[in-house]
């Protein structure tokens, strides 16, 4: 069972455009990053977002953690061909020790000029 | 600051050997956390260590295993390698352990076995 579902899987867009990617939980997490990773490479952290409610803009990108802190979404405005790759969103959760992620299945973005 | 540092970046085995990866944190991070990357499983946590003891441990088999070392670099194994761990292993570090420290990941060794 995955404990963090995110959609779509998938998104093919033209430059310009706006989208939303999604990250859904029927679990609470204390805290929840969302990461960037291009293919070979690692994950980079965008944005860590721990008070439910809260809203964080990075430049195009706006990160909002749900109120109950079980759902996150990923919002870009005016899409640019180097936004594309795979958005990861990750959650941690306070029952579990340590410093122990569940990932999202992630989104590939894909922006055409 | 320099970032989390994997090696070797690229290593083919063979089926039935086994395998030492290679992870040094960010200086001053005291975690690390080790996670396996496939395309049909996403990211899957495999273990943490913490000053040099393993913190938490995912569901994997005994074959992997890791350790970490008093100036906080760490090291996973894989033993008896299967087909079915070819995948990219990432490495994260976080300044210390808990749910709310960050962590920033590595660029990752691709495991592939034949």
């Amino acid at each position: 069972t995955q404990l963090l579902e995110q959609s779509p899987q998938f998104l093919s867009i033209q430059e310009g455009e706006n989208l939303t990617v999604y990250c859904n939980s029927s679990s609470v997490f204390s805290s929840l990053q969302w990461y960037r990773q291009e293919p070979g490479e690692g994950p980079v952290l965008l944005v860590t977002v721990v008070t439910g409610g809260e809203v964080k803009k990075l430049k195009r990108l706006t990160f909002q953690f749900g109120d109950a802190r079980k759902d996150s979404s990923l919002h870009i405005t005016a899409a640019q061909p180097g936004d594309t790759g795979l958005y990861l969103c990750a959650g941690a959760r306070r029952e579990t020790s340590g410093s122990r992620l569940t990932f999202g299945e992630g989104t590939q973005l894909t922006v055409n000029p | 600051k320099a970032g989390v540092t994997q090696t070797p970046r690229y290593l083919i085995k063979t089926r039935g050997q086994q395998v030492t990866l290679s992870c040094s944190p960010i200086s001053g991070h005291r975690s690390v956390s080790w996670y396996q990357q496939t395309p049909g499983q996403g990211l899957q946590f495999l273990f943490e260590y913490f000053s040099e003891t393993q913190r938490n441990k995912g569901n994997f088999p005994g074959r992997f295993s890791g350790r970490q070392f008093s100036n906080s670099r760490s090291e996973m194994n894989v033993s008896t390698l299967e087909l079915g761990d070819s995948a990219l292993y990432l490495c994260a570090s976080s300044r210390t352990s808990g749910s709310s420290y960050e962590q920033y990941f590595g660029p990752g060794t691709r495991l592939t076995v034949t």
